[in-house]
């Protein structure tokens, strides 16, 4: 059973720091692209950022570029997002997911954890 | 940047009735289109991927259509646990992946 479980979620000042977490299970890790995506209350989802299974592509969305760094450790199957520079707008749930492989859909997510700035 | 709009915002269907919600791409997407449900407190869940194919334990209920710039997803027969949010996703043309705003399925 794939299971994606968030942490490192806060309240955090603006200008300030956080790093989530994601441990995933149930699946081959690295063989999988990741991504954050997030929700502001009451909202639509927006992509944040994606990274390859091997670690080596990372892509991001232009809110959050030169602020935010994606990374993984295949060894330790985990996904993280290093949030820098926080302002009140990246307010949010931060979900985790797990890309389809066949595709650039979402077919796994995690329960979320909400960052509030 | 594609942008992908989303529509009705809000239907009201009576439970047994047929939801036909919409999705429109500003440039064409292929058939490179996914759809989401997502429930109060919940995380989104993959409903359909590649416009029209049903993602692993989804009732054959729920089917997709279309490819280029226009999709629909319609649920033959709303029962009470569908009434959701469902939102659609391009990843036809990325960074960055889109979504759209989401149509809100309410008890009529």
């Amino acid at each position: 059973e794939v299971q994606l479980l968030e942490s490192g979620g806060g309240l955090e000042e603006p200008g300030g720091s956080l790093r989530l977490s994601c441990a995933a299970s149930g699946f081959t890790f690295s063989n999988y692209a990741m991504s954050w995506v997030r929700q502001a209350p009451g909202k639509g989802l927006e992509w944040v950022s994606t990274i390859s299974g091997s670690g080596g592509t990372t892509n991001y969305a232009d809110s959050v570029k030169g602020r935010f760094t994606i990374s993984r450790d295949n060894s330790k199957n985990t996904l993280y997002l290093q949030m820098n520079n926080l302002r009140a707008e990246d307010t949010a749930v931060y979900y985790c997911a797990k890309t389809g492989g066949i595709h650039w859909g979402f077919d796994y997510w995690g329960q979320g954890t909400l960052v509030t700035v | 940047e594609i942008v992908m709009t989303q529509s009705p915002a809000t239907l009201s269907v009576s439970p047994g009735e047929r939801a036909t919600l919409s999705c429109r791409a500003s440039l064409t997407v292929s058939s490179k289109l996914a759809w989401y449900q997502q429930k109060p407190g919940q995380a989104p869940r993959l409903l359909i991927y590649g416009a029209s194919t049903r993602a692993t334990g989804i009732p054959a209920r729920f089917s997709g259509s279309g490819s280029g710039t226009d999709f629909t997803l319609t649920i033959s027969s709303l029962q009470s646990e569908d009434f959701a949010v469902y939102f659609c996703q391009q990843y036809n043309n990325w960074p960055p992946l889109t979504f759209g705003g989401g149509t809100k399925v309410e008890i009529k």
